[in-house]
């Protein structure tokens, strides 16, 4: 069975342009996660969907990022203007129900110069 | 007082070594539990669900203390493999995930 798919993988831009991060969730997962991760701050949720809805945006951090769920198969985090201070790896999740266990995406890596 | 609290380490134990980590928990409604592993530049994979009665994978033991609110990881006969940061993760209910920050651990020869 394919996991929750990411790319890119890796993600090199420079600071000011528009970075745009694609997730594909496990078929059948009715929850899609986007979470950042860095050493200072460690596995931080930015936003989740249900059946495509978001249902809480409180982690984004600023009106910069941006995510879309257009259908079930299909999500976006996009940065917009990208700022050196975004770097980090981004993660997708996805899970079948509310309680259920998480399955990770492979992540991008994101640096911003 | 964070929600989901781990022990970050480093421990540090020979091959062949039991090794123990608690997390405990501030939300008494809690509900389900999990712990992952995650290694260096990884993404973090389930490792197992933790269940009321404490529930063993081969060398791998998980248990939950509802009354004291923590649940412990269990590792036996330590392998060099087994090297990772170890992640505690509660459900809270109301859609509400708690990943813990994570335990290292170090396994050397």
């Amino acid at each position: 069975d394919a996991g929750v798919i990411q790319s890119p993988r890796h993600e090199v831009t420079e600071m000011g342009q528009e970075v745009t991060l694609r997730c594909k969730p496990i078929s059948g997962h009715d929850y899609l996660f986007w979470y950042r991760q860095t050493m200072m701050r460690g596995l931080e949720l930015l936003i989740y969907f249900n059946n495509n809805v978001p249902i809480d945006d409180s982690g984004m951090p600023e009106d910069r990022f941006s995510a879309k769920m257009p259908n079930a198969s299909f999500s976006t985090l996009k940065i917009q203007p990208s700022e050196p201070r975004d770097s980090a790896v981004y993660f997708c999740a996805s899970s079948p129900g509310q309680g259920q266990p998480q399955h990770f995406g492979d992540g991008t890596r994101l640096s911003i110069l | 007082r964070k929600e989901v609290e781990q022990d970050p380490g480093p421990f540090n134990v020979p091959e062949g070594a039991t090794v123990a980590f608690n997390c405990t928990y501030s939300n008494s409604a809690s509900q389900s539990f999990f712990w992952y592993r995650q290694d260096c530049r990884k993404e973090p994979k389930l490792l197992m669900s933790v269940y009321s009665s404490g529930n063993e994978d081969g060398r791998f033991t998980a248990q939950l203390n509802r009354a004291s609110q923590y649940i412990s990881l269990l590792i036996r006969d330590s392998k060099l493999s087994d090297s990772a940061t170890y992640l505690c993760v509660v459900y809270t209910g109301g859609f509400k995930t708690i990943f813990g920050a994570g335990t290292r651990l170090f396994v050397k020869a």
